[in-house]
């Protein structure tokens, strides 16, 4: 079956710092959603990406779809201590309704 | 406007048992669906109801059981319950297929 999957698990950034993660699927997505989970929260959408080669951007936030539609990246600039959570993509493939998430990102802030 | 609703927000229960899990949607939404998180995983896609029919099912056993009502909230109900089923069961709403899921606040389950 269709898997998603995300890296880093886990990344430590100094407050100021930018950080990327990465999102690839083993096939063609029809769409691929980012969210995000506070901890002790439920997730909570970020953004959908459709196109190929999509990118979209929200404030500091950064997502791209690649151009083959099987990968998405989530790039934060500046990191704030706002930004600690777990980020999670979402991948819904060409030919399913399953949204699959991937085991998602844990953000940790230095101040 | 209400978001999504989960009942109970925790529960515990003994291996063996069964359990129902209730869940309302936003007014509007078409679309439930389940997923079960395990600590430090990402949500487990369980089910999808649409006009209260079945769209998808994960993989998960026969113990585990949905159903959407005609006002669209929904029910999960997990039989013969085992102690690896606890985890957070959370419950997403759509105002139609594919589109961005809301989730409500879960219910976490603990099977002792």
């Amino acid at each position: 079956g269709q898997q998603v999957m995300q890296i880093p698990q886990y990344q430590h950034v100094q407050e100021g710092e930018d950080f990327t993660t990465y999102c690839n699927s083993s096939t063609t997505l029809s769409n691929i959603q980012w969210y995000k989970q506070r901890p002790g929260g439920h997730p909570v959408f970020l953004i959908q990406l459709v196109k190929s080669g999509e990118v979209k951007k929200q404030k500091r936030l950064t997502f791209q779809f690649g151009e083959a539609k099987k990968n998405s990246s989530l790039h934060i600039t500046a990191t704030q201590t706002t930004d600690v959570g777990t980020y999670f993509c979402a991948g819904l493939p060409s030919n399913d309704y399953k949204l699959s998430f991937g085991a998602g990102t844990t953000v940790t802030v230095r101040a | 406007d209400a978001g999504v609703t989960q009942s109970p927000t925790h529960l515990i229960k003994t291996r063996g048992q069964h359990v129902t899990l209730r869940c309302s949607p936003i007014s509007g939404h078409k679309s439930v669906s389940w997923y079960q998180q395990v600590l430090g995983q990402g949500p487990q896609f369980i089910f999808q109801y649409y006009e209260k029919e079945e769209r998808g099912r994960g993989n998960f056993p026969d113990r585990f059981s949905a159903r959407q009502f005609p006002n669209y909230s929904s029910e999960l109900n997990v039989n013969a319950l085992l102690l690896g089923d606890s985890a957070l069961y959370l419950c997403a709403s759509s105002y139609d297929l594919n589109e961005k899921l809301f989730f409500g606040s879960g219910t976490q389950l603990s099977v002792l």
